[in-house]
């Protein structure tokens, strides 16, 4: 596509539900990036895909986050059993893997736990 | 690791006059730097970047922005501010060891006046 792809634009959950957040990235880009910004902060790397292979999860928050990207393409971010302090912009970031050449950011999910 | 700091979490300035948002960095390994910007309710768009070579490298849409490595900084000017540049502007390194993973300032919000 023309762009990166996230759905939905807005999530609420009530706390303690398990949530799924999509991205999908330019086509072609290998590199695969999630983001978390809390209001009023700047973003804050989660974890990282080339290609399938999830190669830096060090910024998950806790085991109830996980992220996948099976054939490469799509990702999804699930949270389990989310929690107040979850509520958050997520943002999904695509690039082809050399030198940052179209390394774009999608609108992000606006998650609100109540 | 690497680290992003803004100095200014707010700056108020009259239209057309200059501004200077100041980013300060610091990394043991060499970094690539970033300014990026987000608008009210948008997804975070780059402004311009820094990769190799003239350490004075420019948006098109007026902004500039020179690595100083001596300083560790990557502060952006703009010689006239336009009320349309209202915006958050997050300053990002990334070490070229890391695949492409951001780590951004806590962000500075510029406010222009008529």
């Amino acid at each position: 596509g023309a762009g990166v792809s996230q759905s939905p634009r807005y999530k609420v959950a009530k706390r303690g539900q398990d949530v799924a957040l999509r991205c999908d990235p330019i086509s072609g880009h290998v590199s695969l990036f999630w983001y978390q910004q809390a209001l009023g902060q700047g973003p804050e790397f989660l974890t990282y895909f080339q290609n399938e292979a999830q190669l830096d999860k060090s910024g998950l928050p806790s085991d109830r986050f996980f992220a996948e990207r099976p054939e490469g393409s799509v990702s999804t971010l699930k949270i389990q059993r989310t929690q107040q302090e979850d509520s958050a912009v997520y943002l999904c970031a695509s690039s082809d893997g050399v030198s940052f050449f179209g390394y774009t950011f999608g609108s992000g999910t606006r998650l609100t736990v109540v | 690791a690497q680290s992003v700091t803004q100095l200014d979490s707010q700056v108020p300035v009259f239209e057309e006059a200059p501004v200077e948002l100041r980013c300060n960095y610091s990394s043991s390994v060499s970094v690539y730097l970033f300014w990026y910007v987000q608008y009210p309710n948008q997804g975070l768009q780059l402004l311009l970047k820094y990769l190799s070579g003239s350490t004075l490298v420019e948006s098109i849409n007026g902004f500039e922005a020179e690595f100083n490595k001596s300083q560790t900084s990557f502060h952006l000017r703009k010689p006239s501010v336009h009320i349309s540049d209202t915006a958050e502007y997050f300053c990002a390194v990334s070490a070229s060891n890391q695949g492409g993973k951001l780590i951004f300032g806590q962000g500075t919000e510029l406010s222009v006046k008529p």
